[in-house]
């Protein structure tokens, strides 16, 4: 069974620091993955997705996302965090024995950024 | 870029009242439609799998007879919560799939609806 385990539900980090948001995948076939954002009371604005291609990631608002295969995951990260980044973000893994592709989701991290 | 709409953004009933939810793809045709649910602090489970025209897939542990999903066109599907109570108070977000660009597995999610059943 395909699955996705996002590493604490809450990270808090200084404006300007390295944001790093851990995601782990199980899957038995080449995994498609993403990484979405969520402001408070909204739906869910996709950040980047990995398909295969290159592993390097690169998405909006200048985050970007490894896969590494050996490993079974794909980080989310970004160099400076600002204000605005605050928000809960989650992972998704596309669910090949789902429903037409549905996405299997992390629990989700909060993101708390620090002034 | 593809727009999906919700409607009503947020809701008050009465338990007992049935609500209807509206998610509409603007800007494109959607031949799959998903429905996932999120409570408060968690993440989200896929409800349902909506496709136009035909009868819609639930997942396990889902009431297909409390959640009424309906794709009428190939922009809109509808869920409706029928005889709701307290407990169904949840966050109901709709995503949509591109008809013209399946092979990139995206979904475009809507905005959500909050419902709250008092």
């Amino acid at each position: 069974a395909q699955s996705v385990t996002q590493l604490g539900s809450h990270v808090s980090v200084s404006e300007g620091a390295l944001v790093l948001l851990r995601c782990n995948y199980s899957s038995s076939v080449p995994p498609y993955l993403f990484w979405y954002v969520q402001y408070p009371n909204q739906g869910l604005q996709l950040l980047l997705k990995y398909t295969s291609a290159a592993t390097l990631v690169k998405g909006i608002n200048g985050f970007e996302a490894e896969f590494k295969k050996s490993e079974t995951s794909f980080h989310l990260t970004k160099p400076s965090a600002h204000m605005s980044d605050a928000a809960e973000y989650f992972c998704a893994l596309m669910n090949y024995g789902g429903s037409q592709g549905n996405l299997i989701f992390g629990k989700g991290t909060k993101l708390s950024v620090k002034p | 870029g593809a727009v999906v709409s919700q409607h009503p953004s947020w809701v008050i009933c009465k338990s007992g009242t049935s609500v209807k939810i509206e998610c509409r793809s603007l800007d494109f045709q959607a031949t799959t439609m998903f429905w996932y649910r999120q409570f408060p602090k968690q993440s989200l489970m896929l409800m349902a799998t909506s496709n136009e025209g035909s009868k819609a897939t639930y997942e396990q542990g889902v009431e297909k007879d409390k959640f009424l999903i309906n794709h009428a066109s190939l922009t809109l599907s509808t869920l409706t919560v029928t005889s709701a109570h307290p407990e169904d108070s949840s966050f109901y977000i709709c995503s949509a799939r591109d008809r013209e660009q399946a092979s990139i597995y995206e979904q475009f999610f809507g905005p959500g609806t909050r419902l709250t059943v008092l």
